[in-house]
């Protein structure tokens, strides 16, 4: 059974940092892109970025490039996004999210994390 | 960017009634398209990728046709559980852009 297991998110202040993750298991993780997706309250989804099977390719939504990193460790089963100079505009629930077999559909989805952005 | 649209943002239908959500491309995306579901407070939901291609588990009142830049989303014979949002996503290339969405409400 595939499980996503989002942590990480919480209340921070405007101009600060924060690092989610995402615990994967149910699947070979290393074969398969991930992806970060948020969905600000009472809005639609967002696609925030995404990181191939093996780590070598990242794509960033330009509303974040620059401040988000997502990265993977395939040793862990895990799933990361580091999150600096944060906005108001930012808050947020954040899914981890599975690729599909070869391609960057999302398959399933984590239950999601919240970060809020306020002072 | 490719943008992605919607249409109608929202519709209001009866049960068995058949529904019927287009997702546009603003240029060519093959058929590298997926629809999700989301329900009132629950997390997104695989419905059809690669325009067409029902995923396993899906009812199949539920069909995806289109190619290119115009795709739909049809539900054949709307029942209660189907309330929800439909979003459309391109995935051939990033940005992995999703529509705006349609609310559908019985």
């Amino acid at each position: 059974e595939v499980q996503l297991l989002e942590s990480g998110g919480g209340l921070v202040q405007p101009g600060g940092s924060l690092r989610l993750s995402c615990a994967v298991s149910g699947f070979t993780f290393s074969s398969y892109a991930m992806t970060w997706v948020r969905q600000a309250p009472g809005k639609g989804l967002e696609w925030v970025a995404t990181i191939s099977g093996n780590g070598g390719r990242t794509y960033n939504a330009d509303s974040v490039t620059g401040r988000f990193i997502i990265s993977r460790d395939n040793s862990k089963n895990t799933l990361n996004l580091q999150m600096n100079s944060l906005r108001a505009e930012d808050t947020a629930v954040y899914y981890c999210s599975k690729g599909g077999y070869g391609d960057y559909r999302i398959d399933f989805w984590g239950q999601g994390t919240l970060v809020i952005v306020s002072s | 960017d490719i943008q992605m649209t919607q249409s109608p943002s929202s519709l209001s239908a009866s049960v068995g009634d058949r529904v019927t959500i287009t997702c546009r491309a603003s240029q060519g995306i093959s058929d590298y398209l997926a629809w999700y579901q989301q329900k009132p407070g629950k997390v997104p939901k695989l419905l059809i990728y690669a325009a067409s291609t029902l995923q396993s588990g899906v009812p199949s009142r539920f069909r995806g046709s289109g190619s290119g830049t115009v795709f739909t989303l049809t539900i054949s014979s709307l029942q209660p559980e189907d309330v929800a949002t439909y979003y459309c996503q391109r995935y051939n290339r990033a940005p992995f852009t999703f529509g705006p969405g349609t609310k559908v409400d019985i």
